[in-house]
């Protein structure tokens, strides 16, 4: 069954102390695997798709990085902003559909 | 580009009661996608919709039912509510065909509280 482990649950970070976050997957053929942001009572919002092993993006304080197994989001010098809920999610294993199968997410806190 | 639109963004209801969600998908999209957030459980799939057509479904009871018009809008319908049924649902569209087609954009969610 295809799955998604997202870990920690909950980090908290002084602003400027860099971190990673970490999503563990099993899926039967990746076809991609995605990086969200939530802020409470909100939509997530698009961050990183990833679709091969060694592949890495960045975007602002973000850098997402993939291998076979995992993924992680790197976060380099944190502001207060950047506190949010970040969700991973992979495509559903079965393809050609919109299903997209969600971790617990990562809540991050950063105090100034 | 306009994104995502979802409406209303808030509805109580009582249970027994049915409901409709509306969700507008950015524009040169056509599939949409619908889920469930609750705080248990997480973001879990409901269906998603393609060319008017449900292309794929999630685990939810037939109480959950939804469609999409020609112009890509896209209801649900939740039948008969539950106290459990209380949630954020959210609807997602992405281009539905092509490359990177798997990317979905994500509405602000209607927040639905069951009574």
């Amino acid at each position: 069954e295809d799955q998604v482990t997202q870990s920690p649950e909950a980090l908290r970070l002084q602003e400027g102390e860099s971190s990673s976050l970490n999503c563990s997957y099993t899926v039967s053929g990746l076809r991609g695997l995605f990086w969200y942001r939530q802020d409470p009572g909100k939509g997530p919002e698009f961050l990183f798709t990833l679709y091969s092993a060694g592949e890495e993006k960045e975007k602002e304080r973000l850098k997402a990085t993939l291998t076979k197994k995992e993924s992680f989001l790197h976060i380099t010098a944190p502001k207060p902003e950047d506190s949010a809920t970040y969700l991973c999610a992979v495509i559903d294993g079965s393809g050609n559909t919109g299903k997209l199968i969600f971790g617990q997410g990562t809540t991050l806190q950063v105090k100034p | 580009k306009a994104g995502v639109t979802q409406t209303p963004r808030y509805l109580i209801k009582t249970r027994g009661q049915q409901v409709t969600l509306s969700c507008s998908p950015i524009s040169g999209h056509r599939s949409v996608s619908w889920y469930q957030q609750t705080p248990g459980q997480g973001l879990q799939f409901l269906f998603e919709y393609f060319s008017e057509t449900q292309r794929n479904k999630g685990n939810f009871p037939g109480r959950f039912s939804g469609r999409q018009f020609s112009n890509s809008r896209s209801e649900m319908n939740v039948s008969t509510l539950e106290l459990g049924d209380s949630a954020l649902y959210l609807c997602a569209s992405s281009s539905g065909q092509g490359a990177f087609w798997y990317e979905q954009y994500f509405g602000p969610g209607t927040r639905l509280t069951v009574t």
